[in-house]
């Protein structure tokens, strides 16, 4: 069975850093690309980053741009996000997805996603 | 990179079609045959059900379908059903290595 599933995700002081982490199972997680999405309470679905197979092409959405870094261990099965300079914004449940492709540009489209780890950031 | 639009509801009758319209610019959705459709029940995983404008990933229902037309592309969703009521998304390649997300819309089965 194709699986994923976030971890990570609580409660974090703004400005403070976080690692979500997105283990995988029941494919081989090296043929394919991988996206971090988002939803925000009472908001639509919000892209955040994707990469490669290969790690070798990487994208992020302007909003988490130079804050977050998408991150992947072939090795592990494993996809990453790390969270820093995090703002009350940010706060949403993040869904891991898996591309039809091996390069998230290509525009195969998210085939498979985790259930998602809650982050909130608050003081 | 703002949100495609939707409209942020639709609604028909069991058995009825309806159409979903996603608007963005020709920075994105007219720009590129990159359009995805997914649909969602909040706080359960999203399901793609279009992908490169018209495609369908195997296995999927062939009672969606989706078109595109300069701007604006469209989902479609033929013999409504009951389980067919949930939130859809559009999402769109929009150059520099990122994507965007339709501002959703609620399909309503009367």
């Amino acid at each position: 069975e194709v699986q994923l599933v976030e971890s990570g995700g609580g409660l974090v002081q703004p400005g403070r850093s976080l690692r979500l982490s997105c283990a995988v199972s029941g494919f081989t997680f090296d043929d394919y690309a991988m996206h971090w999405v988002r939803q925000a309470p009472g908001k639509g679905l919000e892209w955040v980053s994707g990469i490669n197979w290969n790690s070798g092409s990487i994208g992020y959405a302007d909003s988490v741009k130079g804050r977050f870094t998408i991150s992947r261990d072939n090795a592990k099965n494993s996809l990453y996000l790390q969270m820093n300079s995090l703002r009350a914004e940010d706060t949403a449940l993040y869904y891991c997805a898996k591309d039809q492709s091996l390069r998230f540009l290509e525009g195969f489209g998210m085939d498979v996603w985790g259930q998602g780890t809650t982050v909130t950031v608050s003081s | 990179q703002s949100a495609l639009t939707q409209p942020a509801s639709v609604s028909g009758s069991p058995g009825q079609s309806v159409t979903i319209s996603c608007t963005g610019t020709s920075s994105d959705v007219g720009n590129y045959d990159l359009v995805s459709w997914y649909q969602y029940h909040p706080g359960k995983a999203p399901k793609l059900k279009i992908y490169a404008d018209t495609k369908r990933p195997s296995g999927a229902s062939n009672r969606f379908s989706g078109s595109k037309s300069g701007n604006t592309a469209s989902l479609t969703i033929s013999g409504l059903q009951a389980e067919d009521e949930a939130d859809y998304y559009c999402c769109s390649y929009a150059g520099s290595s990122t994507y965007v997300f339709g501002t959703g819309t609620k399909v309503t089965v009367l």
